[in-house]
């Protein structure tokens, strides 16, 4: 079955730097692909709609300076936390919806723990 | 607005019994409905859907679903309650048009005690 990856699995880092989360799909192409961050025993919120050769689509109330969305290839998005802070720690998850027909369910990469200090 | 609503934050019941996790939507129009489940610093694994057809679907692990239009819940069913069940699980929606994200319930952690 259809499988999205995400790396790394969880990352520290101190406050002011900025991370990279990158989200594969691994057997199939994506030309979307959502983010969702969630912090603990909470729900999933959607931050961003990544469009592969496009630009990504914000919800409101996420600064699109802060976290930068890249689709780089049918297979890969990333999403880049800048100048992090410790409010920015939670847990981001990508996922994507497999390619063989929009009624189908998406698939949940495993997530990446972002702790910053 | 388009919501979803886990009334529960916590279900708790014995192994072996029936288990119940409530869900209920206010969208419009007819969306498509899930199940997923997540352990602790795990992903989000699909349980089950419904698209159109019979109400009662069945899906992974032993979980069925029955989606009631005239009430729009679309509760999770399991006949047996194991302990490898407890997990926090989540009811989302999707509109139809395609590229469309799923909305999240807040989520109920379901306890299944032996």
């Amino acid at each position: 079955g259809a499988v999205v990856s995400q790396h790394p699995s969880w990352v520290i880092c101190k406050s002011g730097t900025s991370v990279k989360i990158e989200c594969r799909s691994l057997d199939f192409q994506a030309t979307t692909m959502f983010w969702y961050r969630q912090f603990p025993k909470q729900s999933l919120m959607l931050m961003a709609t990544s469009n592969e050769g496009s630009k990504a689509t914000y919800e409101q109330g996420v600064e699109k300076d802060k976290f930068l969305i890249n689709h780089a290839s049918l297979t890969l998005s990333t999403l880049t936390v800048t100048s992090a802070h410790p409010e920015d720690s939670s847990f981001y998850i990508c996922s994507a919806p497999p390619p063989s027909g929009r009624y189908n369910e998406q698939f949940f990469g495993p997530g990446t723990r972002l702790t910053v200090l | 607005a388009q919501s979803v609503a886990q009334p529960e934050d916590q279900v708790n019941v014995a192994e072996g019994n029936p288990l119940t996790v409530k869900c209920t939507y206010s969208v419009s129009g007819n969306p498509y409905l899930f199940w997923y489940v997540q352990y602790p610093n795990r992903g989000l694994q699909f349980l089950l859907k419904y698209i159109t057809g019979d109400n009662l679907v069945k899906g992974s692990y032993g979980f069925e679903a029955e989606f009631n239009k005239s009430q729009t819940s679309f509760h999770l069913k399991k006949p047996s309650a194991l302990v490898s069940d407890s997990a926090l699980y989540f009811c989302a929606v999707r509109f139809p048009e395609a590229g469309t994200a799923l909305i999240f319930g807040k989520g109920t952690t379901l306890s299944v005690s032996s």
